[in-house]
């Protein structure tokens, strides 16, 4: 069975980078594409990119001028960085399997890591 | 990107029929999936494809995709079917979801 779960610092200050690490259990990370999705509080949900261990990566537009994905298969982990982050980077952040297949789908999720940026 | 319009909330007395919608312009061209976020948890694909069940889903949910309507059923509702439910496609290189449905099952 295949888990994700996220991890990380809860807290960060406005103009740091938020760093978050999803570890991978039950499969190797080599055999899919893995994507991070945010959701404020009370919000709604944002796509942020997605990763592959070969060093393929996307961004949404916005976020791409602040916003680092990669793969560690060592570890079976990804990692996500987003810096200079403002209060409204507050959110809880999933870590997913992402189906980059053409149909484009998120299949598995982490549990959510809530990160709130605040001085 | 084109946005997704959900509506806000949808009721459905126990045991009847929930239908949530999905629009956009020609949204038929597209694959649509669903997501289920119950309070506190993360999300679940429940759809994909426009109408295929992941293994564990109940086949109490289906879907479809037709004109600029894409449409999520939940058949005979059941208390534990009481969630958000967003859509999400892929546009323009990249994905969109919808901003939610609340279902509340009475």
């Amino acid at each position: 069975q295949v888990q994700l779960q996220e991890s990380g610092p809860g807290l960060v200050k406005p103009s740091e980078t938020l760093s978050l690490t999803c570890t991978v259990s039950g499969d190797s990370i080599s055999n899919y594409f893995w994507s991070w999705i945010r959701q404020p509080p009370g919000g709604v949900l944002e796509w942020i990119g997605y990763v592959h261990y070969r060093g393929i990566t996307d961004y949404k537009s916005s976020l791409k001028s602040r916003v680092l994905m990669s793969v560690d298969t060592s570890k079976n982990q990804l990692s996500l960085k987003v810096n200079s982050v403002t209060e409204a980077d507050t959110a809880v952040y999933y870590c997913a399997r992402f189906e980059y297949n053409g149909y484009n789908y998120f299949d598995l999720w982490g549990q959510g890591a809530l990160v709130t940026v605040s001085s | 990107s084109y946005e997704l319009t959900q509506p806000l909330s949808v009721s459905v007395a126990l045991g009847q029929t929930a239908k949530i919608t999905c629009g956009r312009s020609n949204i038929e061209n597209i694959n649509v999936h669903w997501y289920q976020q119950k309070p506190g948890q993360a999300p679940v694909l429940v759809i994909y494809r426009d109408t295929f069940r992941p293994s564990g889903i109940p086949e109490r949910f289906s879907g479809s995709n037709s004109g600029n309507t894409a449409t999520l059923t939940i058949s005979r509702a059941q208390a534990g079917d009481e969630a958000d439910y967003y859509c999400q496609v892929w546009d323009s290189n990249t994905e969109v979801f919808g901003a939610g449905t609340k279902v509340t099952v009475l």
